[in-house]
């Protein structure tokens, strides 16, 4: 158990609709962070928030969005949904920066119809 | 920016060492090599970490070159549940962008 977790574990919706994907991270770590997992890209980073703020930003699309709270934990958003959404979405949190170690959740599954 | 190269794959023997390689000629002079692993489809899990001295923790040895392009992980005494991917990063990116970067990696097939 890494600390990390993630709601919900399984997610079914149609094309065109809206998702939010939740995280909390490990007690004390201030940076969370997004990736997500296809069977045909791999583990692609999607975002990182530090403290609350945008810290990072990787291959995320504009239909995406993520914010992290005053508590920490953090949500990413995902609109206008596609097949090609379909994927596993994985948030990690580290203590500070990327340097340091991140600690993955179990992820969210999620399979867009 | 570290590019790291893996092989696709590597079988091992139940308690014999696994030695997984991986070439990162790009990676620059003050940038880490990180191993994390990935077991099915669970959350990538956290092996070790080295800048320039070989590094050892209870899960891993971690062997870097004096010329740091290449390192080797070992896995002392590979059990079944070790079967996963390997995955050895640097990071990349710059500012505003800095990230570590999954590759494919390498899938461990450890054999009773």
């Amino acid at each position: 158990d890494s600390g990390v977790t993630q709601t919900p574990k399984h997610l079914i919706t149609a094309t065109g609709q809206r998702v939010t994907l939740r995280c909390s991270p490990r007690s004390g770590d201030l940076s969370v962070y997004w990736y997500q997992q296809s069977l045909d890209q791999g583990l692609q980073f999607l975002i990182q928030y530090y403290n609350g703020e945008e810290r990072a930003k990787g291959n995320i699309l504009e239909r995406f969005s993520a914010q992290q709270f005053p508590d920490l934990h953090s949500e990413l958003n995902l609109s206008s949904l596609e097949l090609g959404d379909s994927a596993l979405y994985f948030c990690a949190s580290s203590v500070e920066g990327v340097t340091d170690t991140q600690y993955f959740g179990p992820g969210t599954r999620l399979t867009v119809l | 920016d570290a590019k790291t190269t893996q092989p696709p794959s590597m079988d091992c023997a139940e308690g014999r060492a696994a030695n997984l390689p991986c070439n990162h000629s790009t990676i620059s002079g003050n940038e880490y090599v990180y191993w994390y692993r990935q077991i099915h489809s669970q959350g990538p899990q956290y092996i070790i970490h080295g800048l320039k001295n070989n590094e050892t923790n209870e899960m891993a040895s971690l062997i870097i070159t004096e010329d740091r392009k290449s390192s080797t992980l070992i896995l002392p005494h590979a059990t079944l549940r070790d079967t996963a991917v390997y995955y050895c990063i640097g990071l990349t990116g710059g500012a505003g962008s800095y990230q570590l970067t999954f590759g494919k990696g390498t899938k461990l097939s450890v054999i009773p």
